[in-house]
């Protein structure tokens, strides 16, 4: 158990709809990632925050965003959704010292009808 | 992010040491070499990482080249719970702490290590 937690586990939803996947970070880490993993283009990173600031972006879309709470949690919008977008979706932790390790919880599985 | 280079797929016995090569000809001299798992429907876990000495810990050993343009993760008796793909990823350091700003992972294909009981 990496003290990173996700939800929910599964998310089955149609095409056009928009839906929200939840992060909570393991306590104390400051930084949150989001990464997506699909078939076709593995393990990609999205963005990160930084206690509550957007601090790097990835291969994020446009239709995508994602914001960090005050208590640390974070929630990636994923909107206008296409069948494309059909994913794992991973949230990854860190503390602030340098070179720190990342923590992957454990990932919500996108399906997109 | 310089580049590296794996085997696609590897496969091993049971309670056999398994080296798992990583080619980073382009690595620049202040590059991490860091690795990383992924076991069957779990998001990736830490395994080591180093920066020129060899290194160990409880899951594995690092060994790097004296050019640092090669690495090799050795898992010294194999399990098949170490069966997973491998991933190894270069990471640049932070002169100066700024929040993590350079701290994403940038994956690459990976190597599928297969465990034969």
């Amino acid at each position: 158990d990496s003290g990173v937690t996700q939800t929910p586990k599964h998310l089955i939803t149609a095409t056009g709809q928009r839906v929200t996947l939840r992060c909570s970070p393991r306590s104390g880490d400051l930084s949150v990632y989001w990464y997506q993993q699909s078939l076709d283009q593995g393990l990609q990173f999205l963005i990160q925050y930084y206690n509550g600031e957007e601090r790097a972006k990835g291969n994020i879309l446009e239709r995508f965003s994602a914001q960090q709470f005050p208590d640390l949690h974070s929630e990636l919008n994923l909107s206008s959704l296409e069948l494309g977008d059909s994913a794992l979706y991973f949230c990854a932790s860190s503390g602030s010292a340098y070179q720190e390790t990342q923590y992957f919880g454990p990932g919500t599985r996108l399906l997109v009808l | 992010d310089a580049k590296t280079t794996q085997p696609n797929s590897m496969e091993s016995n049971e309670e056999e040491p398994v080296h798992l090569p990583c080619n980073h000809s382009t690595i620049s001299g202040t590059d991490y070499i860091h690795w990383y798992r992924q076991l069957p429907s779990q998001g990736p876990e830490y395994v080591i990482h180093g920066l020129t000495s060899n290194v160990n810990n409880r899951m594995a050993s690092l060994a790097i080249a004296e050019d640092r343009k090669s690495s090799t993760l050795i898992l010294h008796r194999a399990t098949l719970r170490d069966a997973a793909v491998y991933y190894c990823i270069l990471r640049a350091p932070q002169l100066k702490y700024s929040g993590g700003s350079n701290y994403k992972l940038t994956f690459g294909k990976g190597t599928l290590l297969t465990v034969n009981p």
